[in-house]
């Protein structure tokens, strides 16, 4: 596809389940990178990755979030024992080259409730 | 830490009319990005105008342009005769030019209506 993709669009989990997100970047673009929206607010930033290494994880808000990117393309962003304040909607960007600060297209969005 | 505030929570305009919308922000980087982005009802984020800090040169695209302050950190977005669709929310973001830190800061948008 032309754009950044992720799945599921929408998901809805109980307290103490764990879920797992995906983003499919566009293709060719080495960096990847994980927000978290709370409606009415802008994003905030999670983590992301240069090809496969993940470059900055300081806006994990604590050790129950972790992501990976295993071959450099996709990447999944995990959340263990999901709890209520997890709820938000979670974007994943792309970019072409982190050296050149290319511009960081997003995608649709996963939201995610927890109930 | 650098922040990015927008100080105008909802703002709006007659339809063709021009409207500004304000955002500042904070650093201590000489080097960096400013982005505005927009989320329409679609809640999809898309980029309008990006500026260079090193360029003193406003950037433009089309409709929209900026009012880049380099000295009071002001980064204002100007929308030349507004038309319905861009009735969504606005979001200021600002980036480091520095390798290893190219996360984007957001501000906490404003919200624009275009009145018919």
């Amino acid at each position: 596809g032309a754009g950044v993709s992720q799945s599921p669009r929408y998901k809805v989990t109980k307290r103490g389940q764990d879920v797992a997100l995906r983003c499919d970047p566009i293709s060719g673009h080495v960096s990847l990178y994980w927000y978290r929206q709370a409606l009415g607010q802008g994003p905030e930033f999670l983590t992301y990755f240069n090809y496969e290494a993940q470059q900055d994880k300081s806006g994990l808000p604590n050790d129950r979030f972790s992501a990976e990117r295993p071959e450099g393309s996709i990447s999944t962003l995990t959340i263990q024992r999901t709890e209520q304040r997890d709820s938000a909607m979670y974007r994943c960007a792309s970019s072409l080259a982190p050296l050149r600060a290319d511009t960081q297209y997003f995608g649709p969005g996963t939201r995610l409730t927890v109930l | 830490a650098q922040t990015v505030t927008q100080s105008q929570p909802e703002m709006s305009v007659q339809e063709a009319e021009t409207v500004t919308l304000s955002c500042t922000y904070d650093t201590s980087e000489s080097d960096y990005y400013l982005f505005w982005y927009k989320q329409p009802p679609s809640r999809q984020m898309i980029l309008v105008i990006r500026q260079e800090a090193y360029k003193q040169q406003n950037a433009t695209e089309n409709r929209f342009s900026v009012n880049f302050q380099k000295a009071a950190k002001s980064f204002s977005l100007k929308i030349s005769d507004s038309q319905l669709g861009d009735a969504a929310m606005y979001f200021c973001a600002y980036r480091s030019a520095g390798f290893g830190n190219e996360k984007l800061t957001f501000g906490t948008g404003t919200r624009l209506t275009i009145i018919p």
